[in-house]
């Protein structure tokens, strides 16, 4: 149990386009998702919070208008990275929890999509 | 400031030792505690999870808490060239359900 898809794995995409990345929990619902974005040989760093029916909350430095968050249905959150750069080029994971199981239950993670711009 | 302090290793250890991963928080009000194997280039994999003080064993896995000391970690008995991976250790606070990683611990099982 505890799946999550993440779609596309990989996207190439050229300077000033855009990037919609797709993460679904298949097994269960999740009112709240999480985007995390990890360059190489880093850790994951939170980008945003996203919440059903409600607007994502972003960390400190994350700018909100390039990475659009929606979260349209209880198993669906999308990142939108707008007018992208080759500085966006990173491994975009998104993550959720089956929140029936408690607050402190563990995140599932999606496959993640590797971005590069060129 | 939640922080999630591990060794950055490397770790090497040869096919079946013990490997050893150390963790310490900051954070006092943390209630949840994850270990996550990542293998290079993919996304992380959720080995255990731990919420009391003491011991938790899975299989090979053992996790260890002790809260007083503000310390996880992790043991994988008979270590296996696949256990070759960065393992992250991961802390979920009681106020909200963010996931704070530490940077990870790379980890090498030599044949």
């Amino acid at each position: 149990g505890a799946v999550v898809s993440q779609h596309p794995s990989w996207v190439i995409c050229k300077s000033g386009t855009s990037v919609k990345i797709e993460c679904r929990s298949l097994d269960f619902q999740a009112t709240t998702m999480f985007w995390y974005r990890q360059f190489p040989k880093q850790s994951l760093m939170l980008m945003a919070t996203s919440n059903e029916g409600s607007k994502a909350t972003y960390e400190q430095g994350v700018e909100k208008d390039k990475f659009l968050i929606n979260h349209a249905s209880l198993t669906l959150s999308t990142l939108t990275v707008t007018s992208a750069h080759p500085e966006d080029s990173s491994f975009y994971i998104c993550s959720a929890m089956d929140e029936e199981k408690g607050l402190n239950s563990p995140l599932h993670f999606g496959n993640g999509t590797r971005l590069t711009v060129t | 400031q939640k922080e999630v302090e591990q060794n950055s290793g490397p770790l090497s250890v040869p096919e079946g030792a013990i490997a050893s991963l150390n963790c310490t928080y900051s954070d006092r009000g943390s209630q949840s505690f994850f270990w996550y194997r990542q293998y290079s280039g993919k996304s992380p994999e959720l080995i255990m999870f731990i919420y009391s003080n003491g011991d938790k064993e899975d299989g090979r896995f053992t996790a260890q808490l002790n809260k007083a000391s503000q310390y996880v970690s992790l043991l994988i008995r008979d270590s296996q060239p696949s256990d070759s991976a960065t393992y992250l250790c991961a802390v979920k606070g009681g106020s909200n359900y963010k996931l704070t990683f530490g940077k990870g611990t790379l980890l090498t099982v030599n044949p």
